[in-house]
Formats: structure tokens, sequence, C-alpha cells
């Protein structure tokens, strides 16, 4: 089993739809979770990160579920710059260490 | 992202030959990775460095090799014995705690 599982779609959906990623992940000890947009032949970038009581950055909406170990990526409005892959992050601590373990992403295309 | 730059943006490599690709980073982050990523496929880690003078195998070493002599410079060597060096190698940054990380524009490798 991969340490963090995505969905990786693709998900095509149309203008103004609102679309829902999920991701999970199997280590309890992880600890900082983080959603990463990357375009086609870029470097991934910080989307934002997900905190436990869940948080709001304009039209996306990130959970976390520390008991089903699952995080969500909600986008409402979606607009065809939205169109990407989107990367879940986890870090997870091991004594002194913290490693962070990337899923594979959910691909996702706005269409006109 | 400001602050991680990597160098040259494309790289071509022939048979029997090692080639480095430069990591450097003006953002005084103590930790230092280098990732792999193949088309249409996730990152997988390559080496990382959370402190000058150390560094530490990721999943897929083998063929690489890296050093870590200053704090603003994590250069990655792809050597001959890496049979399929063709990727987009990704330098990142993170300051530590549970705190994201950050990655440069990336270096894209072929084989001549």
């Amino acid at each position: 089993r991969k340490e963090v599982e995505q969905d990786p779609g693709p998900f095509n959906v149309p203008e103004g739809a609102t679309v829902a990623f999920n991701c999970t992940y199997s280590n309890s000890a992880s600890q900082s979770f983080f959603w990463y947009r990357q375009d086609c032949r870029k470097e991934p970038k910080l989307l934002m990160s997900v905190y436990s009581s869940g948080n709001e950055d304009g039209r996306f909406t990130a959970q976390l579920n520390r008991a089903s170990q699952y995080i969500s990526l909600l986008i409402r409005d979606s607009k065809l710059s939205d169109s990407a892959t989107y990367l879940c992050v986890v870090l997870i601590s091991s004594g002194s260490a913290r490693q962070l373990t990337f899923g594979s992403g959910t691909q996702l295309t706005v269409l006109p | 992202d400001g602050g991680i730059t990597q160098s040259p943006k494309y790289l071509f490599r022939k048979e029997g030959q090692n080639v480095t690709l430069s990591c450097e980073q003006n953002l005084n982050h103590d930790a230092m990775y280098w990732y792999r990523q193949d088309p249409g496929q996730g990152l997988r880690l390559i080496y990382y460095s959370q402190i000058v003078n150390d560094f530490q195998k990721g999943d897929i070493a083998e063929g690489y090799s890296v050093s870590r002599e200053k704090k603003e410079s994590f250069p990655l060597t792809v050597t001959s014995a890496q049979k399929n060096p063709t990727a987009f190698y990704l330098c990142a940054t993170r300051t530590g705690g549970f705190q994201p990380q950050h990655f440069g524009d990336g270096t894209r490798l072929s084989i001549l």
C-alpha cells in the first residue's frame, strides 16, 4: 500500500463546477499536510497547508480527518486556470527526522 | 520559487558521461532535497540533506551522488551508472519543523 494515495483522475469538469479531491495516508504519525499544484512541465507550487480545523483560501477549502486518515481539497467555481495536477503531501516525523511524502497527483482539466 | 535557482534548465548527457545539476538557495533553509519526475509520474526522492556536510539516500539514490559543502548549495551528479537518466529533476528546500517544501523550477535532462 502506498503511503499517500490519490485518485489519479483525470477529472474533467465544466467551468463554474465544484470539484473535490481526496487523499488517504497510511502513517498515523503524519503531522503536517499540504496541497500543491503542478502545472504541465513546471515545478510543484504550494497551494495551501491543511489544518486540523479545516481552512479556506478563496475558492479553495481543505479538510483533514485524522480518524479516517484522509485529507480533501474542494475547489468551488472552477476556472480554466485551475487546470493542473494537484499533489497531496504528508509530513511524517520519525524521531528527530521529518520526511515529506508526495502522492502521485490528481489531474484536473476545467473545460470552457 | 524565488530564492531557489536550478541550472541549467535543459541538459543533455552523452553515453558514459557524468553531469552535474546545480541547486542554489538564498532562503537560509537548512534542508535541501533532490527529486526525479518521469512523464506522467509522481516525484521520487533521490537524496536529501538536513544540515551542511550531511546527506541521506532517498528511494532511488543508485547512480546519483550529492555533496553539501555549503548551506546554500546542493549539487546533484548524475553518473554514468544511472542508465535511464532522462527525467525532470527538481530541487527543493525546507526551513525545518513542520513547514512545507519550496521548489526550484527544475532541470530537464535528456540522453544524446
